[in-house]
């Protein structure tokens, strides 16, 4: 049973550049939500996307964006990057309202670095 | 607003010693509690969690008690071990389904000696 998965692994952009992330669920789940976790830091909650609509936002500005596909798979995109956005981006996945098992499973992250 | 507050790391120990990092929360409402452990360049594992007050939760030998009195959900252990050296986030969750963001606390590195 494939978990969480997320690409690539490790990113470099430099200011100003826009950069895309991409997360697939765990088997079975219908809902992903997007942290950011800052060097040091515990993760920020970015987003959560269910049945293809963005449901819930963290205090991000809207240069964060994001998607959800058909088969629940999703993407993150940052516009106009800076120095700041770099971080440890994690996915997260988990089974909405339609089932009992809410407990969110993450990724292995995607590592950017903003020069 | 919602917020968790974690002991500051890190926390070194002996291999076989006992384990406590603390953990405090400030919420609206009654939150699911959780504890998640990372460890070196990997993502969050979910370690442990709790739904309604007096609930323990358990998972590897580690434990921690939703404490509703005093807001806690301090996370124990009663022998550590070289491969528990990890990051430990204490969390909290409200709502269900759609609207269940968590909010982490800063996390709590644990050092384990032989």
């Amino acid at each position: 049973d494939a978990g969480v998965t997320q690409s690539p692994t490790h990113l470099i952009k430099t200011r100003g550049q826009q950069v895309t992330l991409r997360c697939s669920p765990k088997s079975g789940h219908d809902t992903v939500s997007w942290y950011q976790q800052a060097l040091g830091q515990g993760p920020q909650f970015i987003f959560q996307y269910y049945e293809e609509e963005e449901r819930q936002r963290g205090n991000f500005p809207d240069r964060f964006s994001g998607h959800q596909f058909p088969n629940y798979s999703s993407e993150l995109n940052v516009n106009a990057l800076l120095l700041g956005d770099s971080a440890l981006y994690l996915c997260a996945s988990s089974l909405g309202p339609a089932g009992r098992q809410e407990t969110q499973y993450f990724g292995p992250g995607t590592r950017l670095l903003v020069l | 607003g919602d917020s968790v507050t974690q002991m500051e790391g890190p926390v070194t120990l002996s291999e076989e010693a006992f384990l406590t990092i603390n953990c405090t929360y400030t919420a609206t409402g009654y939150p699911s509690l959780f504890w998640y452990v990372q460890y070196p360049g990997e993502g969050l594992q979910l370690l442990l969690k709790a739904t309604k007050a007096d609930d323990k939760g358990s998972n590897k030998g580690f434990e921690a008690t939703y404490r509703k009195e005093t807001t806690s959900f301090h996370l124990e252990k009663g022998s550590v071990q070289v491969s528990d050296s990890a990051v430990y986030f204490c969390a909290l969750r409200l709502g269900t389904g759609t609207a269940s963001k968590l909010t982490f606390g800063t996390g709590t590195r644990l050092q384990v000696t032989l």
